[in-house]
């Protein structure tokens, strides 16, 4: 079974400020990798995923998130955040077949864009 | 589309009453889950759906939570009686390709039990 390892539970920066989210997975096999938010009050929303190609990925944003597979690590980037990116931001990886293990999220990071 | 739909988006019932919420997957998606989300404990999954059957349901709390997938276009999680640490935010998300693509969540059901 695949893990998932958010390496800050709480971020806090200023605006236009860069920032860079760790994630680390531990799995064997070929992997989907994810990155969704969830703004206060609201739900999960798609970020960014990578399948395959190019391990650098654009999200929605101006979000980024780079595959580094030999260090098993799927880290979210932006240059420069903006106070409405204040959210909860979630890893997760899942085989890239699907299966029954499904969908594995982090424990998620909680981030504060300071005016 | 509409995306996953969830009712009701709010719930407040006294502890003891039975819950019921309910969700709509994307049309076309044979895979559903629910999920919990608490400030204590974070996003768990409860149990997942694929092409209508329960596949894994080990994270149900215990047995006053009940999940059913009748068909593909709807299912319901009850919870019966309802105690106050119920309290939460519910989460349907549903999927194609057994998760391979991603899961797109519905808006939640925020769920009070006083």
């Amino acid at each position: 079974a695949q893990s998932v390892s958010q390496h800050n539970h709480h971020v806090i920066l200023s605006e236009a400020a860069s920032l860079e989210l760790g994630c680390n997975y531990s799995y064997g096999g070929t992997v989907n990798l994810f990155w969704y938010v969830q703004y206060p009050g609201q739900h999960l929303q798609l970020l960014l995923k990578y399948f395959s190609g190019d391990p650098l990925v654009k999200g929605i944003k101006g979000f980024e998130a780079e595959f580094i597979k030999s260090k098993f690590s799927f880290n979210l980037r932006k240059p420069s955040v903006q106070w409405s990116d204040t959210a909860e931001y979630f890893c997760a990886v899942i085989d890239s077949g699907g299966g029954a293990d499904g969908l594995t999220f982090g424990k998620g990071t909680h981030l504060i864009i300071q005016p | 589309d509409a995306g996953v739909i969830q009712s009701p988006r709010h719930e407040v019932t006294e502890m003891g009453q039975e819950v019921t919420l309910r969700c709509k997957p994307i049309s076309g998606h044979n895979s559903l889950f629910w999920y919990r989300q608490t400030m204590m404990r974070g996003l768990e999954l409860l149990i997942y759906f694929n092409n209508n059957v329960p596949i894994d349901d080990s994270g149900m709390p215990e047995d006053r939570f009940s999940a059913k997938m009748p068909n593909a276009s709807f299912s319901t999680l009850k919870i019966q009686p309802s105690e106050p640490r119920d309290s939460a935010v519910y989460f349907c998300a549903s999927s194609s390709s057994q998760g391979a693509d991603g899961y797109t969540f519905g808006s939640g059901t925020r769920l009070t039990v006083v």
